[in-house]
């Protein structure tokens, strides 16, 4: 089955800096990554995805870039404010079923 | 829109009781997926339904834990007899269709096993 590796575990950065979190995934067959952000005590909530003919897409301060030749792809957060600060995951649908990474906790200092 | 709604919020048990939660996703969202999330790490899929159907149960410890989705709207999950390794986070989520993509997250119960 599919397998997907996030990195790194935890980030911190301070307000205004960017922050990049990077997945791979082992399923070539797999066509959808979707990133969620997870607040505290709140289910994840899907802020980004990508789909297997695209490169990149951007929404605003965060974007996602997705190589299907090397299998990974990246969220980026640009100008992080301290409201960014959540887990972070990423997941790989193949055939209807959705793998995730395990988390990125990413705290944005004031 | 109403987003996927879950109950209880949180449950404390002792090992070896019952315990049951229960979804209500969005409305029209034809499939439903429950999940297992264990501090620490990402949400493991344990059971898809399309409509009133079981799409996949692979992950579901079949053993100890049943689910089912009458009349295809809500449904209820079930672990008897529960085990300490069974505190986690579960969490429901349905999507328009099993092609639609996009998936939407209940808040989660948290149940804890002592």
């Amino acid at each position: 089955g599919e397998n997907v590796e996030q990195h790194p575990s935890t980030l911190s950065v301070q307000e205004g800096d960017s922050a990049v979190i990077k997945c791979t995934y082992s399923d070539s067959a797999s066509n959808y990554f979707p990133w969620y952000k997870q607040e505290l005590g709140k289910g994840p909530q899907l802020i980004i995805d990508i789909r297997s003919n695209v490169g990149e897409k951007k929404d605003q301060r965060i974007a996602v870039t997705l190589n299907k030749t090397a299998k990974h792809f990246s969220l980026h957060i640009t100008e992080t404010q301290p409201e960014d600060s959540a887990v972070y995951f990423c997941a790989g649908l193949n055939a209807g079923k959705s793998t995730f990474g395990d988390g990125t906790t990413l705290t944005v200092k004031p | 829109e109403a987003g996927v709604a879950q109950s209880p919020r949180y449950k404390i048990i002792e090992k070896r009781q019952s315990v049951a939660f229960w979804c209500n996703p969005i409305s029209g969202h034809a499939t439903l997926y429950w999940y297992q999330q264990i501090l620490g790490q990402g949400p493991k899929l344990l059971i898809q339904f399309q409509n009133n159907g079981v799409v996949d149960d692979s992950q579901l410890p079949k053993d100890r834990f049943s689910a089912e989705r009458l009349k295809g709207v809500d449904s209820t999950l079930k672990i008897q007899p529960a085990k300490l390794e069974d505190s986690a986070v579960y969490l429901c989520a349905s999507s328009f269709t099993g092609e639609s993509y996009e998936q939407y997250f209940g808040p989660g119960t948290r149940l804890t096993v002592t």
